[in-house]
């Protein structure tokens, strides 16, 4: 199955420094990635959607200078958290579906294959 | 808004059967079941596409009543390994390719 790599698997930082979140997808190409924030024992908050050559799309009452994301190429995806403060602790999962590329619509009965989750500290 | 999940949590002893049930306020596409474990990536568990659609692997099914916007998601004579927590994730009408995530549900399997 398709395979989505996040890197860093856990990160702590001091407070007001900016941490780099990366999510790729191995094996197949993403125009569209999804970057979710997950607090214990919650579920998964969709944050924004990243856009491969565009602007990223946000959910609403995110916001969008703190999380600043770039899609530059087909497989990457990145998230910064910039200014990080201790409540922006958190787990953050990035995920992506099979596209049909032509269309730049998604696969029917695709599944989302998520990174590993990255847990971040800030202290 | 999103799918509301119950039960929030259920213990159950090994063998025993759950009923997971995911309700949408919203007219749905699709839905998809996912089971985390803690610490780690939800991993996918199955689709259900159509309306009235059931699917089911090994002791796991579900079915996706379109109409009343429902999933509900079985576990039959539950294993160990079944321990975690259970999202639904939707998809709106026509396609919009974000999940929402469900409220979760905590699942326990003691022996």
């Amino acid at each position: 199955g398709a395979v989505v790599s996040q890197h860093p698997s856990w990160v702590i930082c001091k407070s007001g420094t900016s941490v780099k979140i990366e999510c790729r997808s191995l094996d197949f190409q993403a125009t569209t990635m999804f970057w979710y924030r997950q607090f214990p024992k919650q579920s998964l908050m969709l944050m924004a959607t990243s856009n491969e050559g565009s602007k990223a799309t946000y959910e609403q009452g995110v916001e969008k200078d703190k999380f600043l994301i770039n899609h530059a190429s087909l497989t990457l995806s990145t998230l910064t958290v910039t200014s990080a403060h201790p409540e922006d602790s958190s787990f953050y999962i990035c995920s992506a579906r099979e596209q049909d590329l032509r269309g730049r619509e998604f696969l029917l009965n695709t599944e989302a294959f998520f990174g590993q989750g990255t847990r971040l500290t800030v202290v | 808004q999103q799918p509301v999940q119950s039960p929030q949590a259920v213990i159950l002893r090994e063998g025993e059967d759950a009923v997971i049930n995911c309700s949408s306020s919203k007219a749905l596409y699709s839905v998809h079941w996912y089971r985390q474990k803690h610490g780690e990536a939800p991993v996918f568990l199955m689709i259900l596409l159509k309306g009235g659609e059931q699917k089911g692997h090994e002791k796991i099914s579900a079915s996706f009543n379109e109409k009343k916007q429902q999933s509900s998601l079985y576990l039959t004579a539950s294993q160990l390994s079944y321990s975690g927590t259970y999202f639904c994730g939707t998809e709106p009408r026509f396609g919009n390719e974000k999940l929402t995530f469900g409220t979760g549900t905590r699942l326990t399997i003691i022996p």
